[in-house]
């Protein structure tokens, strides 16, 4: 079956644009999660939304950053005034239930702010 | 959370199996046993997760022992597209633990 799709696979701005990345879960998954994967380093977790609930958006890096889902379906990761910080792979994956089963990976959008 | 300890490398030939250990001694009844792997410039990708039974998929097994403070990932059949670092997690099913978090893991190299 369709596995998680995300887009753009790459999106390249200028700092201080605002950017938008979306994910597509796998269809009948109710969890979905985003993180961030800096070359090199490790995965950084960001927000999980349990159908179109986030409970807990300390994860998020500034108030630059938000996320919404919609429908228990897709989700967008909003990034606005864009810093070279935030340059990175974004990474969402979805889960049948919250923590309880394997999440499986999209594969990412990497984004590169100049 | 409760911590894993894994061999930091290992290496195996093309096509024999390959038993990845991983250790949990503090283990807690509600936490799952769960196996991640990243190829090289690849993200994250979900291999097999178990509570206390053994378990298979399409990918590999996953042996449990008794007392759950221990584990073992068994690919059957090495492949070169099985060069990876594999993560050994345990995840607990209560709230405040959505976080996925991975250790250092076992970076596995397969010899052709």
């Amino acid at each position: 079956g369709a596995g998680v799709s995300q887009s753009p696979s790459n999106k390249v701005t200028e700092k201080g644009k605002d950017v938008e990345l979306r994910c597509d879960p796998i269809s009948g998954h109710t969890a979905l999660y985003w993180y961030r994967q800096s070359l090199g380093q490790g995965l950084e977790f960001l927000i999980y939304f349990q159908g179109n609930s986030a409970p807990d958006k300390s994860g998020l890096p500034s108030d630059r950053f938000s996320a919404e889902r919609t429908g228990g379906s897709v989700s967008t990761l909003t990034i606005q005034r864009t810093q070279q910080e935030d340059s990175a792979v974004y990474l969402c994956a979805s889960s049948r239930f919250l923590t309880r089963d394997g999440e499986f990976f999209g594969p990412g959008t990497r984004l590169t702010v100049l | 959370d409760a911590k894993t300890t894994q061999p930091n490398s290992m290496e195996s030939n093309e096509e024999e199996p390959v038993h990845l250990p991983c250790n949990h001694s503090t283990i807690s009844g509600t936490d799952y046993i769960h196996w991640y792997r990243q190829l090289p410039s690849q993200g994250p990708e979900y291999v097999i997760h178990g509570l206390t039974s053994n378990v298979n998929n399409r990918m590999a097994s996953l042996a449990i022992a008794e007392d759950r403070k221990s584990s073992t990932l068994i690919l059957h059949r090495a492949t070169l597209r099985d060069a990876a670092v594999y993560y050994c997690i345990l995840r607990d099913v209560g709230f405040g633990n959505e976080k996925l978090t991975f250790g250092t893991g076992t970076r596995l190299t397969i010899i052709p």
